[in-house]
């Protein structure tokens, strides 16, 4: 069991926009703006999309956001692209002893 | 460019010990935290641990899993981070990932630039 929840599985029309929920607890995600994002295309090394909650690294598209509220934070993809279809994973700094915590996954299918 | 290879995986039996290694290119390597990333087969990511920059005195973290057995070094003059893992287990079958720390200096928590991936089978 992973120590952030994401749930299995989210789609959506291409234009559309999704929301992918990744809910921890005040050790990780509620206590710390280390939260990030990454994109993993099958068979691809992950790549960072979202980094200290809300941040994009040079290079990714401004459709792709990131906030929290709490204890969880979510990835927005607007816009939605036949090329946006992945597993979406979150990560997080965590005040226990191992430092960096994942959630389990997203797999994000574009209708 | 950046780019990070990693290298040295392939099939040991349980109890065994394997190095891994990942060599950087593009950056200025000894500025920055390396860390190690798996996924095991079908399975999401497990972060193993990371070693900071010798400006923030090289120290090291890890997963509670692998504390103990895993042992995370660099040499920054050829711009090589290590992962020696002993007293492998079969729950440690997995794509093994060198990554970059997204800013310079002890950690970020967040990995910029990731390998290939290499693949650590244990098995008999």
């Amino acid at each position: 069991q992973s120590a952030l929840t994401q749930p299995a599985s989210v789609s959506g029309s291409p234009g559309q926009s999704i929301t992918i929920s990744c809910t921890g607890t005040s050790s990780d995600v509620g206590g710390y703006n280390y939260v990030s994002w990454y994109q993993q295309h099958p068979g691809k090394a992950p790549k960072l999309m979202i980094y200290d909650v809300s941040k994009r690294p040079s290079g990714v598209s401004n459709r792709f956001s990131g906030s929290k509220s709490g204890n969880t934070a979510s990835l927005t993809i607007s816009g939605l692209q036949a090329e946006d279809e992945a597993d979406y994973y979150c990560s997080s700094y965590t005040s226990s002893s191992t430092f960096v915590v994942f959630g389990g996954g997203t797999k994000l299918t574009v209708l | 460019e950046v780019q990070l290879v990693e290298s040295g995986g392939g099939l040991v039996q349980p109890g065994r010990s394997l190095r891994l290694s990942c060599t950087a290119s593009g950056f200025t390597f000894g500025d920055y935290a390396m860390s190690w990333v798996r996924q095991a087969p079908g399975k999401g990511l497990e972060w193993v641990g990371f070693i900071r920059s010798k400006a923030y005195g090289g120290t090291t973290e890890y997963a509670a899993s692998v504390k103990g057995r895993f042992t995370i070094s660099r040499d920054d003059s050829k711009s090589i981070a290590y992962l020696q893992m002993n007293s492998l287990k079969t729950e440690d079958t997995a794509v093994y990932y060198c990554t970059r720390d997204h800013c310079s200096g002890g950690s970020c928590y967040s990995f910029d630039y990731w390998g290939q991936g290499t693949l650590v089978t244990v098995s008999s």
